[in-house]
């Protein structure tokens, strides 16, 4: 099945950097990536996704690469606030055809952005 | 607001007792998931439902049963609870396949302690 690892586990920056966060993956059937964010106490909320048929997405201060050939792909947060701590899950899905595709985790990142 | 909810959010059973833990989601989501969340272990799957009548076996399926009955709903049964399923438990549904977006929407959590 899917194996989906995710680096580094903790990352604590300072208000106004960039943070990067990276996953690899190894079923080259994964088609799907999204990227979760939780916050203490609640469950995981959707923040951005992309396909494997595009390689990079941007949404404001959030950018996703993917890298088909390397099974890899990375989470890019710009003008980091506090408001951007949390944990930070990524994740890998194969969709199409016939199968309706277990999500799997990476193992989530810890980000602490430091005011 | 449309969602999954999740019901109780927490709970403390003795060991061996058994409990069901609730979800309902209203947005006619196929695809419905239980997962668990440990300490550095991110997100594993619990069961999965493809469907009203269809379900299946996730990572840690053990001490652990579904039903899917409705297409809204999917509780999550614990047979005998034993200390080892102290955790905290997550719903989450999306689209099946043919419908656009793949994201899962998670609900809040049950957090569950076993003594």
């Amino acid at each position: 099945g899917e194996n989906v690892e995710q680096h580094p586990s903790t990352l604590s920056v300072q208000e106004g950097d960039s943070a990067v966060i990276k996953c690899t993956y190894s079923d080259s059937a994964s088609n799907y990536f999204p990227w979760y964010k939780q916050e203490l106490g609640k469950g995981p909320q959707l923040i951005i996704d992309i396909r494997s048929n595009v390689g990079e997405k941007k949404d404001q201060r959030i950018a996703v690469t993917l890298n088909k050939t390397a099974k890899h792909f990375s989470l890019h947060i710009t003008e980091t606030q506090p408001e951007d701590s949390a944990v930070y899950f990524c994740a890998a899905r194969v969709t199409g055809g016939t199968s309706y595709g277990k999500l799997t985790f990476g193992q989530g990142t810890i980000l602490t952005v430091h005011p | 607001n449309a969602g999954v909810t999740q019901t109780p959010k927490f709970q403390v059973l003795k060991t061996g007792q058994s409990m069901t833990l609730q979800c309902a989601q209203d947005m006619n989501h196929e695809y419905m998931s239980w997962y668990r969340q440990d300490p550095g272990m991110g997100l594993r799957l619990i069961h999965y439902s493809v469907g009203a009548g269809i379900t299946d076996q996730g990572e840690v399926p053990n001490g652990y049963n579904v039903s899917r009955s409705t297409t809204e709903d999917f509780p999550l049964r614990l047979l005998s609870a034993a200390p080892s399923q102290t955790s905290v438990y997550f719903c989450a549904s999306s689209w099946g396949q043919g419908f656009g977006g793949y994201g899962y929407t998670f609900g809040s959590g049950t957090r569950l302690t076993v003594v």
